[in-house]
């Protein structure tokens, strides 16, 4: 059974830090690997989706990277502001079955 | 992308009562979801909503607690009945355009049982 797991926990960075979030799985046989983000009592924003073919993808100040092998997956922000403050949430993709979620990193980002 | 509409955003209601859930995509899609996500942890599975079928549920979750609906490929509700303070999370609707694809979310629906 699959099983996904973010560390850390939780995280506290002064404005302007890069950050690297992690997840990893323990099954490597995935079909893709979605990044979301999840402001409190909201919705999920899907941020990143990397397709078990690719190693990385780019959006703006974020990137996610993908080594299946290892079964680990990278989340980096560069330049953090107060508004990267969220949970962020790395789901797996088996195909044809439903997403497996991790518990998330709640990050703050201190002006 | 998708725009996903979901109804209530939040909601308290009496302990005993029922409360319908409704998500609307702005296209079609193929696959809905039905997620809830209880306080301080991730999101879990109910069921996936089939259109023109019974959905399919996960284990722990019955129809009879959870009924769905799904009569097209752009709507689906999700019922939460005879209601008890621990069915107070948030329920999340979730769609793909195609099976494994990018997944998409509603803003939630935030339930207080009392």
């Amino acid at each position: 059974k699959q099983e996904v797991t973010q560390i850390p926990a939780a995280l506290s960075v002064p404005e302007g830090e890069n950050l690297v979030l992690n997840c990893s799985f323990t099954d490597s046989a995935i079909y893709n690997l979605q990044w979301f983000r999840q402001d409190p009592g909201k919705g999920l924003t899907s941020l990143l989706l990397i397709q078990s073919s690719q190693r990385e993808q780019t959006s703006g100040r974020l990137n996610a990277s993908l080594d299946k092998s290892s079964g680990r997956s990278t989340l980096y922000i560069a330049a953090s502001q107060p508004g990267d403050s969220a949970t962020y949430l790395c789901a797996v993709g088996e195909g044809n079955t439903p997403l497996v979620f991790g518990k998330g990193t709640r990050l703050s980002v201190i002006a | 992308s998708a725009v996903i509409s979901q109804k209530p955003s939040r909601d308290i209601c009496q302990r005993g009562t029922s409360l319908t859930i409704q998500c609307q995509v702005d296209s079609q899609v193929t696959m809905m979801f039905w997620y809830r996500q209880q306080p301080g942890q991730s999101l879990t599975l109910i069921a996936t909503a089939n259109q023109g079928s019974e959905a399919t549920y996960e284990s722990g979750f019955v129809i009879d607690k959870f009924p769905i609906s799904r009569p097209n490929l752009t709507f689906s509700t999700l019922t939460v009945s005879n209601m008890s303070p621990e069915d107070s999370s948030i329920y999340l609707c979730s769609v793909e355009r195609q099976p494994n694809t990018e997944a998409f979310f509603g803003q939630g629906t935030r339930l207080t049982v009392v």
